[in-house]
């Protein structure tokens, strides 16, 4: 069965280093997103895409965020420089075109930021 | 305004009885779709259920149900026959059809499930 794939699981990095997570969609997702998760609340979008657009990322910290999906198939997360609330999970996830479809989510990146 | 309340952070369910999630939702999107994931304590988000609005009948899907009540703009899910496996977070989730797609997620309810 596809999966969306993420690395790495588990990041530990000390603040004001960058950090970088990969995500690789089912094949022939159209759309994937970024959500950071802290814990105990619930998932918050970073950033949407549709194919290799950003469709949405009016959420993510442009600052020191930043997001790229250069042939509309895998896509990277960047944080640069990492600062200590950045800890969380940040969670991939895929969907078909189509309204009625669900997104499927990957495994994840804990990130710790010391 | 938020767009999902779960107002259940905890409960606790008796192994193999039936337990009810709450959701609500607000929205002014005609077109829209509800879903429930289940995220265990490994921290992958699992999909369960999803209702579309213009469903004219409550979805299910083997043991989970969702009780789509429109008007009260409500979705909760309910699990029947509980297993200690179903112990895990559980998030509503909408979707609004008309405002490019995003998923917004309610800040869950942490079930137990009791031997």
């Amino acid at each position: 069965e596809a999966e969306v794939a993420q690395s790495p699981r588990y990041k530990i990095t000390e603040k004001s280093q960058a950090v970088a997570f990969w995500c690789d969609p089912i094949s022939g997702h159209a759309t994937l997103y970024w959500y950071r998760q802290i814990l105990g609340q619930g998932p918050e979008l970073l950033v949407q895409f549709q194919d290799e657009s950003v469709v949405d990322d009016s959420q993510l910290p442009k600052d020191r965020f930043s997001a790229e999906r250069l042939k509309g198939v895998d896509s990277t997360l960047k944080i640069q420089p990492a600062e200590l609330g950045d800890s969380a999970m940040y969670l991939c996830a895929s969907r078909k075109r189509g309204l009625y479809n669900e997104q499927f989510f990957g495994p994840g990146t804990r990130l710790t930021v010391l | 305004a938020q767009k999902i309340t779960q107002t259940q952070p905890g409960m606790f369910v008796q192994e193999k009885e039936a337990v009810t999630l709450d959701c609500t939702y607000d929205t002014s999107d005609p077109s829209y779709g509800l879903f429930w994931y289940k995220q265990p304590s490994s921290g992958e988000m699992i999909f369960l259920i999803y209702q579309g609005s213009y469903d004219q009948q409550n979805a299910t899907e083997g043991r989970y149900s969702l009780n789509f009540q429109k008007a009260r703009k409500s979705a909760n899910l309910v699990i029947s026959a509980s297993q200690l496996g179903d112990s895990a977070m559980y998030f509503c989730a909408m979707r609004e059809d008309n405002t490019g797609n995003q998923f917004y997620f309610g800040t869950g309810t942490s079930l137990t499930v009791i031997p």
